[in-house]
């Protein structure tokens, strides 16, 4: 069982350049979300969708954007890549909403030079 | 942007002590508290979602209780064990998710 499965695991970029940040998992879950995690700062929500075709701004949504046209997928696209997007970024899912717990994918660490 | 508090920010204790963090956030338009256990090079696991105030949870030597009226939630390990060593999250859910920074526990043999 697959569960939350996130690509790549790692990618440097250059600055300005685009790249989007795979997730799929196989659990048939509603709820899918892209957090972010920087040093000594704990996960940021960047952007969440509640199911296919619905996606909402977290807490950090600037610079990127998000689509949901299956349940499975839910990739994150940076557009022009800056310093600051420098971070490892975690995927999860979850069957509903707040009440039930989110399975986490393993992350991709992204550098961006 | 909601505040949510981990305190200590780093345990070192030794094999077999007991040991509890806590987790403070605003208590206005509260939904969920989750605890999140996250090793080294692994990714957050779940631990517990609770809800209601007064919740207890417990899974083998760890527990967690709720206070939603004054907006705090205790985690405890008792009898703490070498393989207990990792950062534990807790994450408020109003109507989007809001972690805090996380405990860092080791444990020493």
């Amino acid at each position: 069982n697959a569960g939350v499965t996130q690509t790549p695991k790692f990618r440097i970029l250059k600055i300005g350049q685009s790249m989007t940040l795979q997730c799929t998992q196989d659990m048939n879950h509603n709820y899918m979300y892209w957090y972010r995690q920087d040093p000594g700062m704990g996960l940021k929500l960047i952007y969440y969708s509640v199911g296919a075709g619905i996606t909402d701004k977290g807490e950090v949504p600037n610079g990127y954007n998000v689509s949901r046209s299956t349940t499975e997928d839910f990739p994150l696209r940076l557009e022009l890549a800056a310093p600051s997007q420098t971070s490892v970024y975690f995927c999860a899912s979850s069957d509903t909403g707040g009440n039930q717990p989110q399975h986490f994918g393993d992350g991709t660490r992204l550098s961006i030079l | 942007i909601l505040n949510v508090e981990q305190s200590p920010q780093s345990l070192h204790v030794q094999e077999g002590d007991s040991t509890n963090f806590t987790c403070s956030f605003p208590s206005s338009n509260f939904y969920a508290l989750h605890w999140y256990r996250w090793e080294t090079a692994k990714s957050p696991e779940a631990l517990f979602v609770m809800t209601l105030n007064g919740d207890e949870k417990k899974k083998g030597q760890i527990s967690a209780t709720l206070n939603t009226k004054e907006g705090y939630s205790y985690l405890y390990i008792k009898g703490s064990q070498p393989e207990d060593s990792a950062t534990y999250l807790c994450a408020r859910y109003g109507n989007q998710f809001y972690f805090g920074t996380g405990t860092s526990l080791t444990v020493i043999p």
